[in-house]
């Protein structure tokens, strides 16, 4: 069974200082692991994802996320944030069960990221 | 089109009610699905479809739940009799092949049981 924790249920943050979301998962098999965003009353956007080759990975909007095996996680991190990134973030995995994966996404809890002027 | 749509974008039902949540995705996507969003929580799998044929329900929540895709494209969610505890925003997702392929989400439907 595969699940995720997103460590933080609220992160507020100062216009152009870091950003860093946390997650950490849990998976039996070989996961692919993704960051989506969703902004008020809009579908969720892919920001970036995994799927076992550079264990660093950028997405959009300056977005990038590193995997790390050892730990378990899964970290989003943005060197400056800006305030359009206000919005929800969610950590995904998907598992590989059976050599095969369509898609079944687990979700995490969700991190609201507050960006202040 | 030039993304997934779904409609309604409200629905409102009292206790009891059956709805039909329906789901159109982008042109020539193979694979559908659909996902549960209470509030305050993630998105949570309720089916899929490849093509016309529906591979997973895994995640219904009860037999009142019933999904169907019967040409491959445009698909509907069914609740029947519905509850206070089905409220919540119901996503649809569709990718070309699903294969940890790039899901393009619609906006959902938010369903309020009165």
């Amino acid at each position: 069974a595969q699940s995720v924790t997103q460590l933080d249920s609220h992160v507020s943050v100062s216009e152009g200082t870091p950003v860093l979301l946390r997650c950490n998962y849990s998976s039996s098999y070989s996961p692919s692991l993704f960051w989506y965003v969703q902004h008020p009353n809009k579908g969720l956007q892919l920001l970036l994802k995994y799927t076992s080759a550079a264990t660093l990975v950028k997405g959009i909007n300056g977005f990038e996320a590193e995997f790390k095996k050892s730990e378990t996680s899964f970290h989003l991190t943005k060197p400056s944030a800006h305030m359009s990134d206000a919005a929800e973030y969610f950590c995904v995995v998907s598992e590989a069960a059976g050599g095969t994966s369509y898609g079944k996404l687990t979700f995490g809890q969700g991190t609201i990221l507050t960006v202040h002027p | 089109g030039a993304g997934v749509s779904q409609s309604p974008r409200y629905k409102v039902a009292k206790r009891g009610q059956d709805v039909a949540l329906r789901c159109d995705p982008i042109s020539g996507h193979v694979s559908l699905f659909w996902y549960q969003q209470a509030l305050g929580q993630g998105p949570e799998f309720l089916t899929y479809f490849q093509n016309e044929a529906q591979l997973d329900k895994s995640g219904l929540p009860s037999d009142r739940f019933f999904a169907e895709r019967p040409e491959g494209s445009v698909s509907t969610l069914k609740i029947q009799r519905t509850q206070q505890e089905d409220s919540a925003v119901y996503l649809c997702a569709s990718s070309q092949t699903g294969e940890n392929e790039k899901l393009f989400f619609g906006s959902g439907t938010q369903l309020s049981v009165l």
